[in-house]
């Protein structure tokens, strides 16, 4: 079965400062991985995802995220952090078979960028 | 284009009573899904649709059913309400593309539930 996890529940940076959310997977085969993003009372808004190709993907709002196969991880950056990004982000993996077709989410990590 | 939507927003069940949330999606997408987000799991499927006409259970069905009828809505019902299925429920939609690899799903405001 198909897995992520997101090892922090909080993740707090100060405005102006590089942040990272950490996610790492478990699937079969080649993975499809997604970052979302939940600002309060509001559902979730795509941010960016990995097909294939370059293990660098550039999303929505600065957001970039770098795949790492050796290590199964995909983890969230942006080079510098602001205070309107303080929200829910959820990493979500895709496998390509049965019900591994359907997107598996983790657990969440609230980021809080402090002014 | 409102994208998805869903009715109602917030809603206060009794043990035992029943209800049925709509989803709307103005996109033409072919796929629909109807997700539970519950504090520290994530979100988890209910269940979805690959089409107008189809449905398929996901990872926590029991309790739920579904229907689309026409494309563009997939109704979520409870027959009997209990306290464990206080949650936010989030309806969504993707295009349905032949790899599903690359369908990226657009999320509804969500409705927020609560059984006593």
């Amino acid at each position: 079965a198909q897995s992520v996890a997101q090892p922090e529940d909080q993740v707090n940076v100060a405005e102006g400062n590089p942040l990272t959310v950490k996610c790492t997977y478990s699937v079969s085969g080649n993975p499809y991985l997604f970052w979302y993003v939940q600002y309060p009372n509001r559902g979730l808004q795509f941010l960016l995802k990995y097909i294939t190709g370059d293990n660098l993907v550039k999303g929505s709002y600065g957001f970039e995220a770098e795949f790492n196969k050796s290590q199964t991880s995909f983890h969230l950056k942006k080079p510098s952090a602001l205070v309107s990004d303080s929200a829910l982000y959820f990493c979500a993996v895709r496998g390509l078979s049965g019900s591994a077709r359907q997107l598996t989410f983790g657990s969440g990590t609230q980021l809080t960028v402090l002014p | 284009n409102a994208g998805v939507t869903q009715t109602p927003k917030f809603r206060v069940l009794k043990t035992g009573q029943s209800m049925t949330l709509l989803c709307a999606q103005d996109m033409n997408h072919e796929y629909m899904y109807w997700y539970r987000q519950d504090p520290g799991m994530g979100l988890r499927l209910i269940h979805y649709s690959v089409g107008e006409g189809t449905t398929a259970k996901g990872e926590v069905p029991d309790g739920y059913n579904v229907s689309r009828l026409k494309k563009q809505n997939f109704l979520l019902g409870l027959e009997s309400a209990a306290p464990s299925q206080t949650s936010v429920y989030f309806c969504a939609s993707s295009y349905g593309s032949g790899n599903l690899g690359t369908d990226t799903q657009y999320f509804g405001p969500g409705t927020r539930l609560t059984v006593l």
